[in-house]
């Protein structure tokens, strides 16, 4: 069946530091993944996607690469803002299924100036 | 302008009665979906529906009954509210509801508490 396993968080960084939040997968087809960025009572928002292998997402300087190989689809960011402290989650989208996307558990990120 | 809205934001009811969750989407979008979100923040589909047709429908107590009037609406009617219904509902719209990387854009949810 399709899953998406994430970090446990939460995750503290200072300002400026690199983030990595890692995400892996299981699916029975040929997903698009996403990464989806959740701020204090708000609703989820976009924040990259890659629909095949080897694509890169990227967006406001976070990336992640969708890697077939080891089923992954890690995000990263250079240096981080304390405005980017929120919840992400990473999602994938099973086409076979009309597009039922599956969310992993969320990781929330704190960033102290 | 909003593109998923919900109302209302914050619902609070006691156990047993009955509550509606209203949905619409600006994007001209053709499906639609109701997500639950726990105390955990972890996220579970509900129903889905595609041009008023509904396309996904998890296991969910049939207490929840979703109603889709038009294509840019989707209401969510919960009778006999339990404890344990008290989370975060988001509503969700996307373009087609299939092909590679239809992204879903979710609604700011609606916090109900059962007391």
């Amino acid at each position: 069946g399709n899953s998406v396993t994430q970090m446990e968080g939460p995750v503290t960084l200072s300002e400026e530091a690199f983030l990595t939040i890692n995400c892996t997968y299981t699916a029975t087809g040929y997903p698009s993944l996403f990464w989806y960025v959740q701020y204090p009572g708000e609703g989820l928002q976009l924040l990259l996607k890659a629909t095949k292998a080897d694509d890169k997402g990227s967006n406001k300087g976070f990336e992640a690469t969708y890697r077939k190989e080891t089923t992954s689809f890690h995000l990263e960011k250079g240096s981080v803002q304390v405005s980017d402290s929120a919840v992400y989650f990473c999602a994938l989208s099973d086409p076979g299924d009309f597009n039922k996307f599956y969310f992993g558990s969320g990781t929330k990120l704190n960033v102290k100036p | 302008d909003t593109a998923v809205s919900q109302t209302p934001k914050y619902l609070v009811t006691q156990m047993g009665n009955d509550k509606s969750i209203k949905c619409e989407q600006n994007l001209g979008h053709d499906t639609m979906y109701w997500y639950k979100q726990d105390s955990k923040k972890f996220l579970k589909i509900m129903f889905s529906y595609n041009n008023k047709e509904l396309i996904i429908n998890e296991t969910v107590p049939n207490r929840f009954s979703p109603k889709s009037p038009d294509k840019a609406h989707l209401n969510l009617h919960i009778n006999s509210l339990e404890l344990g219904d008290s989370a975060v509902y988001f509503c969700a719209s996307s373009q087609y509801g299939q092909g590679a990387g239809d992204t879903q854009y979710f609604g700011p949810g609606t916090r109900l508490t059962v007391l």
